[in-house]
């Protein structure tokens, strides 16, 4: 069965820290992947994507995450972090074969410390 | 224009109780998506339709649950006999046509059910 995996269930960060965020999925077939935040009392919403072409690809608020296919890993990252960055981080991946079903990562819940 | 909306926001019933929850797509959106989210966890799938027809229930844990979408548009998720277990925020998204991963699926703010 397909599935994710986030490493950490918990980072806490200082404010212009570098952040990254493991994610793993478990697929032998093609795949799309993506980052869904939800910061806090708001919505889930799309961070960023990856269907295809350049491995590394950029989101919203300066946000990105690179695609490394021999490690089945899409690894989110942000060079500095800010207090508004507090949120949890959700990998996400979708079969090809049944690509309206997201199968989502456990989440991880990032705290930025002022 | 409006995101997806659900309704209620929040449910408190009682263990064996019959419980319905109600999704607004976005207006044209012909996708629409059921998930569970457990305290947690990542949010679970449990059914997608496309227009008014069930695509993929493979999701749904059991026979208590379905879920409806008579005109393509408001949908409706329906638990009986609720259990303990089915707490957890159930979600509901919508995508424009369905086609695929390579849409982008909006989410609501969620249900929160409670069973005691």
């Amino acid at each position: 069965a397909q599935s994710v995996s986030q490493h950490n269930h918990h980072v806490i960060l200082s404010e212009a820290a570098s952040l990254e965020l493991g994610c793993n999925y478990s697929y032998g077939g093609t795949v799309n992947l993506f980052w869904y935040v939800q910061y806090p009392g708001q919505h889930l919403q799309l961070l960023l994507k990856y269907f295809s072409g350049d491995p590394l690809v950029k989101g919203i608020k300066g946000f990105e995450a690179e695609f490394i296919k021999s490690k089945f890993s899409f690894n989110l990252r942000k060079p500095s972090v800010q207090w508004s960055d507090t949120a949890e981080y959700f990998c996400a991946v979708t079969p090809y074969s049944s690509a309206s079903k997201i199968i989502f990562g456990s989440g991880t819940r990032l705290s930025i410390r002022p | 224009g409006a995101g997806v909306s659900q309704t209620p926001s929040n449910k408190v019933t009682e263990k064996g109780k019959y419980v319905e929850l109600r999704c607004d797509p976005i207006s044209g959106h012909t996708a629409l998506y059921w998930y569970r989210q457990s305290l947690g966890q990542g949010p679970e799938f449990l059914i997608y339709f496309q227009g008014t027809g069930a695509a993929d229930d493979s999701g749904l844990p059991n026979d208590r649950f379905f879920a409806v979408r008579p005109e393509g548009s408001v949908s409706t998720l329906k638990i009986q006999r609720t259990e303990r277990g089915d707490s957890a925020v159930y979600l509901c998204a919508s995508s424009l046509m369905g086609s695929g991963g390579h849409e982008t699926q909006y989410f609501g703010p969620g249900t929160r059910l409670l069973v005691l």
